[in-house]
This record gives structure tokens, sequence and C-alpha cells, in this order.
């Protein structure tokens, strides 16, 4: 099946840094998520974006195919931003299963 | 609204006990899924429905089973679990199983004694 693996597995910034995360993948895919997993377990969406470049706010996420990787990056981080990130991926060739990387914790102190 | 909805939240159980967790969608999806997270572990698909039919079994041990009684409505059934099976479950739901969007509830943390 599609492996997602996502670097880096852990970061620590202050308060207002900028930060990238990468989610590489090993099989095309139809569908790419990037999910925020808050202190109580709620996986949160944040970018639907199996190819191309999105924003919202502080954060934006592009996706390039063709490559197999996907980043996601966070401006301006607040203390609220920490938690983990996951990206998902399906593919065909996995059944179309939605298969999470290990995920990246992000700590942003104060 | 893209809410999917877990009851109940917490759940401690017997490894004698017989309990369900539900998950309610109405967003008009027709696919639904179980994931199984442990500590500091990404979720792990367990279950996929599809237009209420069983898709995929992630080769979970008969002691889970999976309902779809309709499209809105998905049921996790648990008998005679073991305490390596405390975990976060979280269900999630699709416009379908290929290529959309999915959406995740707030999970059903369980903890088995």
């Amino acid at each position: 099946g599609i492996q997602v693996e996502q670097s880096p597995p852990d970061l620590i910034l202050q308060e207002g840094a900028n930060s990238t995360l990468r989610c590489n993948f090993s099989d095309s895919v139809n569908n790419l998520q990037w999910f925020h997993q808050n202190p109580w377990g709620q996986l949160i969406n944040l970018f639907y974006i199996p190819s191309g470049t999105k924003q919202n706010g502080r954060l934006s996420a592009t996706t390039v195919a063709t490559e197999r990787y996907s980043l996601l990056y966070i401006s301006s981080s607040q203390t609220t931003d920490s938690g983990v990130y996951f990206c998902a991926c399906r593919s065909g060739g996995s059944n179309y299963k939605l298969t999470f990387g290990k995920g990246t914790l992000l700590t942003v102190n104060p | 609204d893209t809410e999917v909805t877990q009851t109940p939240k917490h759940l401690v159980m017997g490894m004698t006990n017989k309990k369900s967790l539900k998950c309610e969608q109405h967003m008009g999806h027709r696919a639904m899924y179980w994931y199984k997270q442990k500590a500091k572990k990404p979720p792990e698909l367990m279950f996929v429905y599809s237009y209420e039919k069983l898709s995929i079994n992630e080769s979970v041990p008969s002691r889970f089973s999976p309902e779809c009684p309709n499209s809105s409505l998905l049921n996790l059934h648990l008998h005679a679990l073991q305490p390596e099976d405390s975990a976060l479950y979280l269900c999630a739901s699709s416009q379908n199983q290929m290529n959309t969007e999915a959406f995740f509830g707030q999970g059903t943390r369980l903890t088995v004694v």
C-alpha cells in the first residue's frame, strides 16, 4: 500500500516563528489532507489538497503531485498551534484507504 | 455543517462487558469509517462502509463488530475486549470512498479494565 512519511517528527518553536512541515508519499494520490489533532483528540481539517496551493489565514499548503510531496506552512505561529499535524493520503493502489503519516508534533512556546 | 457526532465521549468497560460506540452524520455522505488510535501513534483504519455495505475490514478481531443501519449511522459493537484494546476510536465520513474529503468525529476514549 501507499507509504506516507512526514518530517520532522518533532518541532519546537518560539511564538511568532514560521515553520514548514513536509509529507512525502510513495504513490500517485487522488486525495491528500492535512489535519491538526488537538490535545483532546479531535482531528481538525486544515486542507483538502490533492494538488496545487491553498491558503487559509496563517496557514497554507502546497501539493506537487508529480513529485509526490506536500508542504504545510505555518506563519507567525501561536501557542494554540501546538499539537500533532497529520498528512493523510488515498490512492487507487491502496484501495482508496485514507492512510496517515506518523505526524509532526509541534510545540509553540510563549 | 461538517459535523460527525460520536457517543459516548468516554467509556470504561470490563473485559466481559458488551458495549456499543455510535457515530452519526447528516451530510449525506455515503462512506463511513472506523479508526483506532493508540497514544502517540497515527490513526489506523479498521473498517470502511460504502453505501451501507462493508467495503474494507482491515483484519480486525471479531470482538469488534461494525454495523451500518442506515446511511447516517455507524455503530461499533464491542464484546470481550482486552486491556490492549484501550484507545481512541474515531469515526469519519466522506461523500464517497474514493477521492473526497473526510471529516472526523471527536472520538470515543475507551478504557478496558
